[in-house]
Formats: structure tokens, sequence, C-alpha cells
């Protein structure tokens, strides 16, 4: 069955980056894009970015350009997403989540990963 | 950027109701509409895509409809696991959700 398996929470402090990593099981890891999303504390679902695991190549939302990069690694069917100058409002659950295709929604979910942003 | 609207908010319903929620889109995104419940402390899990296609395994309870700009998400007969919050997203261009809307139990 399919499963997307996340690192456990981090705390960082205001400044700092975090690297947050999905480990894919269950499907061909090269055959699905792979989105990352965000949900601060209360609060909505926000688009991060996407990866294409073939072939590493991504797109960003516009709001995390130049402070977040994803890559994959296909030795380990393992997508990472780091986020760089950390600040409070940085402070979230964030969420793995594949589809199918480059315009397609998100059929699966990781268990998302607590980020911390605190001095 | 595509703005996705959501009404209502929060939604009071006893368990056997019909539910109804709305999603409104900026522009047109013809189909390319998902509709995914969460609940607390869980990953959201995608319930409708589509606009009217419904995920394998979930209740046929659930059902969507519309295009272009308005949508709609039913629960035909609320259950007691339905209550969550339950959010809209579009996939036409780029992804962007609504703000979500909590069922509660009145």
């Amino acid at each position: 069955q399919v499963q997307l398996v996340q690192s456990g929470g981090e705390v960082r402090k205001p400044g700092a980056s975090v690297k947050v990593s999905c480990q894919a099981s269950g499907y061909t890891f090269t055959s699905y894009y792979m989105h990352w999303v965000r949900q601060a504390p209360g609060q909505g679902l926000e688009w991060v970015g996407i990866i294409n695991p073939r072939g590493g190549s991504t797109s960003y939302a516009q709001k995390f350009q130049g402070r977040v990069t994803m890559i994959s690694d296909t030795s380990t069917s393992t997508v990472y997403m780091e986020l760089s100058s950390l600040r409070s409002e940085d402070t979230a659950v964030y969420y793995c989540a594949r589809a199918g295709g480059p315009r397609d929604y998100f059929d699966y979910w990781g268990q998302g990963s607590l980020v911390t942003v605190s001095s | 950027d595509i703005q996705m609207t959501q009404s209502p908010s929060t939604l009071s319903a006893s368990v056997g109701d019909r539910v109804t929620i709305t999603c409104r889109a900026s522009q047109s995104i013809s189909s390319r509409l998902a509709w995914y419940q969460q609940k607390p402390g869980k990953a959201p899990k995608l319930l409708i895509y589509k606009a009217s296609s419904l995920e394998s395994g979930v209740p046929s309870r659930f059902s969507g409809s519309g295009s272009g700009t308005e949508f709609t998400l039913t629960i035909s007969s609320l259950q007691p696991d339905d209550f969550a919050t339950y959010y809209c997203q579009q996939y036409d261009s780029y992804w962007t959700f609504g703000q979500g809307t909590k069922v509660e139990s009145k």
C-alpha cells in the first residue's frame, strides 16, 4: 500500500534552516509528483511547491521563492524540503502529498512534520 | 493567482442531516477541483476529485458537483465520523485551497 513517511518534529531558531524528509513506498517513486503543503496552527492549507522525482524539476510558490529547496533521492525513494531564513511565521505542520501528474490533485499524504521556529 | 472561497466557515449540524458546502473560484477552473476531509491532528484525506468523482473507498453519501467557478460538496446523511473540516482545492493553475469549513455537532 502507498505510504509516505515523514521525518519527526524539529525546533529551530529564527534565521536557521530546516530540512524535512518524506520517504515513499508501495508505488513506483518516479511515476508520481510530490508536493509540499503547510498548515500553521489553527489555520488552513498552503501550497509550498512541487517536485518531479524523475529528473528533479521543481516549481515553488512565489511566497517561498529563494527560501525553499526541494530535492529527490531516487535511491531511497525520498524527497526533501529545506526551508531557510526561518521566521516565527514558518511554524507549521509540513506535509508531503503525492500527485499523479503535473497538474493534479493529491491522492496520498504524509503524516506531517511539525516545524517550530522559536528563539 | 486563483482564489478559492468556501462558505460557510462553520456549519452546525446533527447526525442524519443533509449538509452542503460551497466553494467559489475567482476564475474558471473547469472541473479541476478536489475536496478533502481533515480531522484534528491528521493529514487531509481525498474525498472527491475532478469536481464530482468519488475517490475509491469514500462512502457514497459524499458527492460533489459544479464546474467553472461554483462547486458544492454534499453529505447526504451526516454520520458521526463526518464531523471534521473540509477543504476545496483547485489544481487548474498551481494549487490553491479554500479556507476550510468546519462541520460541528449542533
